[in-house]
């Protein structure tokens, strides 16, 4: 019950074109939603996150899209750029605990 | 400033060795966090400091030894790993840990560990 899940493991798109990560999760607990995009060699980076409250967030070329009734949520990188080639990772926490993160996303954009 | 700084960058041990990670914040967080992260994997929790004391220890060895000097610092003691400890270990902060809605996690670009 404490498991993410996210979807696809690997992802290849063209320059321009919409990139899409979903995740999933069971536990109701959880109230808090950031997508992290890491870099080799780097540490993790948060990019964007949300809460069970609201439906959509948007900040800039990233969109967070949360589905309460049916646990998903999902990030759209709109104009996808080379630059945005990392591993992306969604995670979860539950009111006043820790994150549990989803396996990853490795995301290609063909320049 | 949402600066995590990690040192050394890169550590190379062998397995009779002792060595320590440190990590910094400046951001006044009270909640700090050691992961490791393996390669193609997610980060894996180790230890979480709320308020400079021990508050979750995820079943780690003893040889990886946890040390919150002030609220300010972190410190990764090792000793006696082992080769597939090997491993990128990350430190992260945030703004609160004990009780409240979880804030986010700011990560340090990590310290390469190879163990020989």
């Amino acid at each position: 019950q404490q498991q993410v899940k996210q979807s696809p493991q690997s992802l290849i798109v063209q320059k321009g074109g919409i990139s899409i990560i979903n995740c999933a999760y069971e536990n109701t607990a959880f109230d808090y939603f950031p997508w992290y995009q890491q870099f080799p060699g780097k540490g993790p980076a948060l990019l964007i996150a949300i809460r069970p409250d609201v439906s959509e967030k948007k900040e800039g070329r990233f969109t967070i899209s949360f589905n309460k009734s049916a646990k998903q949520f999902s990030l759209h990188i709109m104009d996808s750029q080379p630059g945005d080639s990392a591993t992306y990772f969604c995670a979860a926490s539950p009111y006043g605990q820790n994150f549990v993160f989803g396996p990853g996303t490795r995301l290609s954009v063909l320049p | 400033d949402t600066e995590v700084t990690q040192t050394p960058k890169h550590l190379v041990m062998g397995m009779t060795n002792k060595k320590s990670l440190k990590c910094e914040q400046h951001m006044g967080h009270r909640a700090m966090y050691w992961y490791k992260q393996k390669a193609k994997k997610p980060p894996e929790l180790m230890f979480v400091y709320s308020y400079e004391k021990l508050s979750i220890n995820e079943s780690v060895p003893s040889r990886f030894s946890p040390e919150c000097p002030n609220s300010s610092l972190l410190n990764l003691h090792l000793h006696a790993l082992q080769p597939e400890d090997s491993a990128l270990y990350l430190c992260a902060s945030s703004q609160t840990q004990r009780g409240g809605q979880q804030e986010t996690q700011y990560f340090g670009p990590g310290t390469r560990l190879l163990v020989l």
